[in-house]
């Protein structure tokens, strides 16, 4: 299987910030990688795929970029929305699917 | 608009088993693959298999291979999702989830079941 590993596992920032979080697969996975944000309690809610495509409604401080094997998801000016927990997902073609560990944004 | 609603939670003893269901609302049913997903407490989410709605070919990780079934019905625009042999290792949230195609992003999230295992 493929595996993504996260970076950092936990992040603080506060409001108004630029954040990065980073996403490494053992093997290329192209451009199929999507991004997931998770509050406690609920699902997780798509926020980018393909590696660089922003879901419809999803607020356009979000971005996503890289391809083969790494991969950032970027928030350019966190809001009190944006506090939660992010996973990288890849979804190459008859592979497994796998998810990051996920990174915990705090409020600093 | 787009639903996915999950059945409520359950609670088995080791070895049992369980069927969770997940009906769709609000899309063609099988224009789309359905994912299962799974999150023990605290932990992060781990992919458990899909089913194509259109013919039910379905395909699961090695995991919970011989364990899983996942069965669709087209005439209730319901998936179910059965795991045999639990154990405390199952307890988990599940989650189903819509994809367009059978390795694809999850574009719609069902609320969650939770799947307690205890003797």
């Amino acid at each position: 299987d493929i595996q993504m590993t996260q970076s950092p596992s936990t992040l603080s920032a506060s409001v108004g910030d630029r954040v990065t979080i980073t996403c490494r697969a053992s093997q290329s996975v192209s451009s199929w990688l999507a991004w997931y944000q998770q509050k406690p309690g609920k699902a997780p809610k798509l926020l980018i795929y393909k590696a660089t495509s922003l879901e419809s409604g999803v607020p356009s401080r979000f971005s996503g970029s890289g391809s083969g094997r790494e991969f950032t998801l970027t928030i350019s000016s966190l809001q009190p929305d944006d506090f939660a927990t992010y996973y990288c997902q890849q979804y190459t073609a008859y592979v497994p699917i796998t998810f990051g560990q996920g990174t915990r944004l705090d409020i600093k | 608009q787009v639903q996915l609603v999950q059945s409520g939670p359950e609670v088995k003893k080791p070895g049992a088993s369980v069927k969770v269901s997940c009906k769709a609302s609000g899309y063609t049913f099988t224009t789309y693959t359905i994912g299962w997903v799974r999150q023990a407490p605290g932990q992060g989410l781990e992919w458990m298999g899909w089913i194509r709605t259109s013919d039910s070919y379905t395909t699961f990780a090695q995991k919970v291979q011989g364990r899983l079934t996942m069965t669709a019905d087209t005439s209730t625009n319901t998936v179910y999702m059965e795991l045999r042999s639990l154990t405390s290792d199952d307890t988990a949230q599940y989650y189903c989830a819509r994809e367009f195609g059978d390795y694809d992003a999850f574009d719609f999230w069902g609320q969650g079941t939770m799947v307690t295992v205890s003797s």
